[in-house]
């Protein structure tokens, strides 16, 4: 059970702003949003995370809504090597350990 | 830069066979994990381990088994190789303490179990 929905794709032309959504309607008060992207076939890379604030970094922003239940993960500038799948996760971090658990994702194809 | 790297990009295997996946990292991380991953299905943990000789079941352990000897190795085991455990395998590592427990994956072993 991954915890969260996310469109199955999505299209965005070179050079404009990425966005892409991710409902978590049942995260608890101590879970993390993160997101990760897998380019073609390459392994996962971490991107960004959030507890309740709004995020940024250099690779993208995250945007939280008050109420937790969803979020979005904006590229500000898209470009071709943008295009891979998205995943938005949850995660409860521990002192020790935690694990992901992904679900299917948003394919995101950037075009020129 | 943290650097994880897995023995083989591709393998191929005959069912019945005993198969080794070796993953290794280089930032003295004390989290490693093996996932497999097949299209429609996504990513699916098979097994962890959060330090030397620890290891913890994922969601799909049955038909695998894990070894951790040493820090920076993690082994996946397919003591008999099935057709059903044909997929791509990844490995990934992470902090123990801290906040932020990013994980960082290798670039994966696409096995064929023939």
């Amino acid at each position: 059970d991954a915890k969260t929905t996310q469109p199955p794709s999505m299209d965005c032309a070179e050079g404009r702003a990425a966005n892409l959504p991710c409902n978590h309607s049942t995260i608890s008060g101590n879970e993390y949003v993160y997101w990760y992207r897998q380019i073609h076939s390459q392994g996962p890379q971490y991107i960004i995370h959030g507890l309740k604030n709004n995020e940024t970094n250099e690779m993208a922003s995250l945007i939280i809504t008050e109420d937790r239940k969803s979020s979005t993960l904006i590229l500000p500038h898209a470009t071709l090597r943008d295009t891979a799948v998205y995943y938005c996760i949850v995660r409860v971090i521990t002192a020790g350990y935690s694990t992901l658990t992904f679900g299917k994702g948003t394919m995101l194809l950037v075009s020129p | 830069d943290v650097k994880v790297t897995q023995s083989s990009r591709y393998l191929v295997k005959r069912t019945g066979e005993k198969v080794f996946l070796e993953c290794v990292q280089d930032m003295d991380h004390e989290n490693m994990f093996w996932y497999r991953q097949d299209p429609g299905l996504g990513l699916r943990l098979i097994y962890f381990s959060y330090d030397v000789k620890m290891k913890e079941k994922g969601d799909i352990p049955e038909g695998y088994s894990v070894s951790r000897e040493k820090k920076e190795r993690f082994s996946l085991i397919l003591e008999s190789a099935s057709t059903n455990q044909t997929s791509m395998y990844l490995c990934a590592s992470s902090f123990g303490g801290g906040a932020v427990n990013e994980q960082f994956f290798g670039p994966g072993t696409r096995l064929t179990v023939l």
